[in-house]
């Protein structure tokens, strides 16, 4: 079945370790993003993709760190996690992204990963 | 500056009444799309609606209905006859030409509940 996979689905992980959240599509899309969703706050963008290879910052990237070396994967590395990365990831694709053009197709999300810091 | 306001943090109405939930965007491009998503208690991300700048029809679907008005930077969400199973987050997101690649900026979103 076509779309987007996260792992884990949750986890609880101690102030200073290392994580790497996972996500692989199946769709060929070629743009990929990370987005965080805490209360009250909505989604915001951590880490973004247009194409294997390429990477970028969002608008709270600071502790996270992303890789692109294929076009179906996009992990997402918490260096030494703090208790303020506590939230719910959310990995997302979209095809389509054209040089010096505008087709933002609607993006398809993966179901979430829960991350608590303690 | 891009931003997405929700001003409606909470909504609750008795099944069957009608419901409109606001959206107020700010952008500079005018080249833009405009996105409804649904997040359903179990906590996925559900593809509503995508409108772009260039088209301000208004678009029916079934009970939802959405009201897209370039002169007051408005797309709001209208679900007529509201059900138990429409009570979600609903987001409200802005995606413009050229910024980080196409993602998309979310406002808080709007929680509805609705009751039997």
């Amino acid at each position: 079945i076509a779309g987007i996979t996260q792992a884990p689905t949750s986890q609880i992980l101690a102030a200073g370790r290392r994580m790497t959240l996972r996500c692989t599509q199946d769709m060929r899309h070629n743009a990929m993003y990370w987005y965080r969703q805490d209360l009250g706050l909505g989604l915001r963008l951590i880490h973004y993709s247009n194409t294997a290879g390429t990477t970028g910052k969002g608008e709270v990237p600071d502790g996270y760190s992303v890789s692109r070396a294929n076009t179906d994967d996009f992990p997402l590395t918490l260096a030494s996690a703090v208790p303020s990365q506590t939230s719910v990831y959310f990995c997302a694709s979209r095809r389509g992204y054209l040089q010096g053009a505008h087709k933002p197709y609607e993006q398809y999300f993966g179901p979430g990963t829960r991350l608590t810091v303690t | 500056a891009q931003k997405v306001t929700q001003a409606q943090t909470e909504i609750s109405v008795v099944e069957k009444e009608d419901v409109t939930l606001d959206c107020v965007y700010e952008t500079r491009d005018t080249t833009y799309y405009l996105f409804w998503y649904k997040q359903p208690p179990s906590g996925e991300l559900v593809f509503l609606i995508r409108r772009n700048s260039f088209d301000e029809q208004n678009e029916i679907s079934g009970r939802y209905s959405w009201n897209f008005q370039k002169s007051t930077s408005s797309f709001n969400f209208t679900i007529t006859a509201s059900q138990v199973v429409d009570s979600a987050v609903y987001f409200c997101a802005l995606s413009e030409a050229g910024q980080a690649g196409t993602a998309l900026i979310f406002g808080k979103g709007t929680t509805l509940s609705v009751s039997s």
